[in-house]
């Protein structure tokens, strides 16, 4: 079973910022929490990825909170491309990441 | 760069024949992935490569499915006997190496249907 919850969808405007929550309160100290990505019909892609700090690169930040339990990743600007299922995952290593069912982001114009 | 590849893209086969699914990962990457991904599921993991290794098969469904890699490139998931229910996309991933801060990088996925 997946050790995360996230709401199972969500809508944003086009430009405007897509914030989208994970909870993760059985987390260990040495488990990341990793994000990734599916467009329809392609295999998953990889956003980003963080253990304690803040996170940010190109596509993304990652917001982690204090005490771990749970993140946040903004997409700033949404485009209709950021439509996707946005799976949160947590893990020590890259050895058996388990997916969930992830967060269905529409983004409308 | 060439990306990860898998083949065939789709495939349809009858309930009880046995199939063969490739992953040809990014060239020199050390760790490969299978998953199984149901209509309208998320990913499901199946098994793990590090080099030709694979040191867990537990999360492999049953005994009809195993898998192998060789020459630390290619790997090859293979499915006896199938069953209906075995019907799902067979997705590979790659990663440079097996550890927490690399990205898994994965194909486009083999579509199976079993008749």
């Amino acid at each position: 079973d997946a050790k995360t919850t996230q709401p199972p969808s969500m809508d944003c405007a086009e430009g405007r910022a897509a914030n989208l929550p994970c909870n993760h309160s059985t987390i260990s100290g040495n488990e990341y929490v990793y994000w990734y990505r599916q467009i329809h019909s392609q295999g998953p892609q990889y956003i980003i990825h963080g253990l304690k700090n803040n996170e940010t690169n190109e596509m993304a930040s990652l917001i982690i909170t204090e005490d771990r339990k749970s993140s946040t990743l903004i997409l700033p600007h949404a485009t209709l491309r950021d439509t996707a299922v946005y799976y949160c995952i947590t893990g020590e290593n890259t050895d058996k990441l388990i997916f969930g069912t992830g967060t269905r982001l529409q983004v409308f114009p | 760069g060439a990306g990860v590849s898998q083949s065939p893209s789709n495939k349809v086969t009858e309930k009880g024949k046995d199939v063969e699914l490739r992953c040809d990962p990014i060239s020199g990457h050390t760790a490969l992935y299978w998953y199984r991904q149901r209509l309208g599921q998320g990913l499901e993991f199946l098994i793990y490569f590090q080099g030709n290794s694979a040191p867990d098969k537990s999360g492999l469904p049953s005994d009809r499915f195993s898998a192998e890699r060789t020459g630390e490139s290619v790997s090859t998931l293979t499915i006896q006997r199938t069953q209906q229910e075995d019907s799902a996309v067979y997705l590979c991933a790659s990663s440079l190496v097996l550890a927490a801060n690399y990205e898994q990088y994965f194909g486009p996925g083999t579509r199976l249907t079993v008749t």
